[in-house]
């Protein structure tokens, strides 16, 4: 079971952006996908998560409406985007599934830096 | 959202010592299906967070003995019984019971 993750970014403040998060070695569409922002000045933050079955996205509400979740079950991935980054989120973002009660796999993080 | 609070935050320890981390929650953490969705995950340097323990007590797959959680209601502990070098890192809980799930602000655990 792996999630294997996009590459750093670096973008201006108003870019779009879309991270990706491949998942293999399970059914996806049977598993959700979490998406964690991590952040020096405020830690760990759960952003929501995606069931891949039927694309079903649930966002924490101090993300809902500031980013989206995507799945493309053909090639098992699912991203992260934004239509109009701002500064405050540069951060690392993981994404995470638990595919048996003793199984979580994190993917190795996307580090997404926002500056003019 | 629930607040996950943690002590310590820094937390020297001596290699083959035991070591010990509270977490509280603001609210009880336990789900309309008598389970307490706490889980303690461990970040080493430059690596993704890692889980530990599911569901209060339960270990993850390949996770040694020594790291042992308990605790119920609104109490949490996090125990390493003999601390490795390996074991640095940043420990943190995190609450799945509510929505959104949290976590706290992390330990960090170092070798004295």
């Amino acid at each position: 079971v792996q999630l294997v993750q996009s590459g750093a970014e670096v973008k201006k403040p108003g870019e779009s952006l879309k991270i990706s998060c491949k998942a293999s070695g399970y059914d996806f569409t049977n598993f959700w996908i979490a998406w964690v922002r991590q952040t020096p000045g405020k830690g760990l933050e759960w952003m929501g998560l995606i069931y891949p079955g039927d694309s079903h996205a649930r966002y924490s509400p101090s993300f809902q409406g500031q980013v989206a979740f995507s799945v493309d079950k053909s090639i098992t991935t699912a991203y992260l985007q934004w239509s109009s980054l701002k500064a405050s989120d540069t951060a690392m973002y993981y994404c995470r599934t638990t595919v048996a009660y003793n199984v979580d796999v994190w993917g190795q993080g996307t580090t997404v830096t926002v500056s003019s | 959202d629930v607040v996950m609070t943690q002590s310590p935050l820094s937390l020297p320890v001596t290699l083959g010592q035991p070591a010990s981390i509270s977490c509280r929650s603001s609210q009880s953490l336990v789900y309309s299906d008598g389970n307490a969705y706490l889980n303690w995950f461990q970040q080493r340097p430059g690596q993704s967070p890692r889980r530990l323990i599911y569901k209060v007590s339960n270990r993850d797959s390949g996770v040694p003995d020594r790291f042992s959680g308990s605790g119920s209601g609104t109490d949490f502990t996090l125990k390493i019984s003999r601390v490795e070098a390996e074991d640095v890192g940043v420990y943190y809980c995190m609450q799945g019971t509510h929505w959104p799930e949290t976590f706290g602000q992390g330990t960090k655990v170092e070798i004295k």
